[in-house]
């Protein structure tokens, strides 16, 4: 079983709807989560960043953890075509050797107009 | 432009021949990350410093590939002899040690090994 298991898609969705991401994880020292959107043949861009669990908004995106469910979520409102990327969701724990990273394998996202 | 900026974008190199990329983190960074990311899968974590030293190396870094950061600022990411398998992309990112862990990641080097 892999440490973070996300569902790689494609996912596609008309221009304005709301999209729901999800990971789930299994390593319960993880504390720290974050998604990340990746444009095809670019790096990944640090998009949501969360410590605890509850919810966190910024503009269109909401990033929600539930660490009794080992299960976090991203989604976006109003989706734009430039939307369209990779979305990569992300968990760290720190130990004794600094943050140790661990990344799903991404959520492809396809937004038409 | 002050984010992570990665040397060469595009590499294509034959069976065997040696490779080196560059990846120069944000400045007030200390820790420094190499991962390799192929078609479909997330990053897979190679090697990270800390400053200058290389604190960890994950399994998936074979004796034919090497890092260094030799004065805590760039870094530089070797592969001997390279194979077919080697063609990826490698993701350099950078953080701050004291920070909350969050990387920010260069634009990559896209490897192709024909």
């Amino acid at each position: 079983q892999k440490e973070v298991e996300q569902d790689p898609g494609p996912l596609s969705v008309p221009e304005g709807a709301i999209v729901s991401l999800n990971c789930t994880y299994s390593n319960s020292a993880f504390q720290y989560f974050m998604w990340y959107r990746q444009y095809s043949r670019k790096g990944p861009e640090l998009l949501m960043y969360t410590y605890s669990s509850g919810n966190k908004e910024d503009g269109r995106f909401t990033a929600q953890v539930d660490k009794s469910s080992k299960y976090i979520s991203l989604f976006i409102r109003d989706s734009q075509p430039s939307d369209s990327a990779t979305y990569l969701c992300a968990m760290s724990s720190r130990g004794t050797g600094g943050f140790k990273t661990i990344f799903g394998a991404g959520t492809r996202l396809f937004v038409k107009a | 432009d002050t984010g992570v900026s990665q040397d060469p974008r595009h590499k294509i190199t034959k069976r065997g021949q040696n490779v080196t990329f560059r990846c120069d983190p944000i400045s007030e960074h200390n820790r420094l990350y190499w991962y390799r990311q192929t078609l479909g899968q997330g990053p897979e974590f190679l090697t990270y410093f800390q400053n200058e030293a290389q604190l960890e190396k994950s399994r998936l870094l074979s004796d034919r590939f090497s890092a260094e950061r030799p004065k805590g600022s760039f870094s530089t990411l070797e592969i001997q002899r390279t194979e077919q398998g080697d063609s990826a992309m490698y993701l350099c990112a950078s953080t701050l040690a004291e920070g909350r862990g969050e990387q920010f990641f260069g634009p990559g080097t896209r490897l192709t090994v024909l």
